[in-house]
């Protein structure tokens, strides 16, 4: 399984600042996902990473919003822009790396917007 | 409409007693089907995956769930409840086919051990 590690792992930031997420992973992967875990919530997906193209983002997210990047196959970042205590969350990355599409995560990051 | 229900927000248990966490999805073609479990402050560990043939999977720590295909669940059972297993469990259901994508994650169930 991939090994994947995350920085920072939490942050408190103030309304109207930007934060980037680096995600790391021990391995070469195709695909890698950010997903938004709010408050008492589950997992939703924001954008699918692949390595040089551009990311592909669900529906409500925005590329203005959270631009990420895939410089190789092992590295990806997203960046909260322009915060707002609304994008308070846990911020979690993932590789689809298993022969059976599993899914392994990130720590996560536990972002605090002020 | 694909979707993940998990009818159970928050059960609780005694140590040693038997759990059950429901399950039930919506997907278009035959799915790929995990349980996660995540600790308070940490991120979403694997424990089990059903892609196909034996409908009755293991996973680590003691888990197994079922899938039932006449029923569209695919439900996490552990005979007897240790007061570690207190966590948020979720559901997924992912692609089975190329290009692999996003799973859809249920809302979680989480667990809580008396003991």
């Amino acid at each position: 399984s991939a090994v994947i590690s995350q920085k920072p792992s939490r942050d408190i930031c103030q309304r109207g600042t930007s934060l980037t997420i680096q995600c790391q992973v021990d391995s070469q992967v195709t695909m890698m996902f950010w997903y938004r875990q709010q408050p008492g919530q589950s997992l939703t997906l924001i954008a699918t990473a692949n390595q040089g193209s551009e990311a592909t983002y669900e529906s409500g997210f925005v590329i203005d919003k959270f631009p990420i990047s895939r410089p190789n196959l092992t590295f990806s970042t997203l960046t909260v822009s322009n915060m707002s205590p609304e994008d308070s969350s846990i911020y979690l990355c993932s590789t689809g790396s298993g022969s059976y599409n599993e899914q392994f995560f990130g720590p996560g990051t536990r972002l605090t917007v002020l | 409409a694909q979707s993940v229900t998990q009818p159970d927000i928050h059960i609780t248990v005694s140590e040693g007693a038997s759990l059950e966490l429901r399950c039930n999805y919506s997907y278009g073609a035959t799915p790929y089907l995990f349980w996660y479990v995540q600790s308070p402050g940490q991120g979403l560990q694997l424990l089990l995956k059903y892609f196909s043939g034996d409908t009755l999977v293991q996973g680590i720590k003691g888990f197994e769930a079922e899938f039932k295909r006449s029923q569209s669940s695919f439900n996490l059972r552990k005979p007897s409840v240790h007061w570690s297993d207190a966590a948020e469990y979720f559901c997924a259901v992912g692609p089975n086919r190329a290009p692999r994508g996003n799973l859809i994650f249920g809302k979680g169930t989480k667990l809580s051990v008396k003991p």
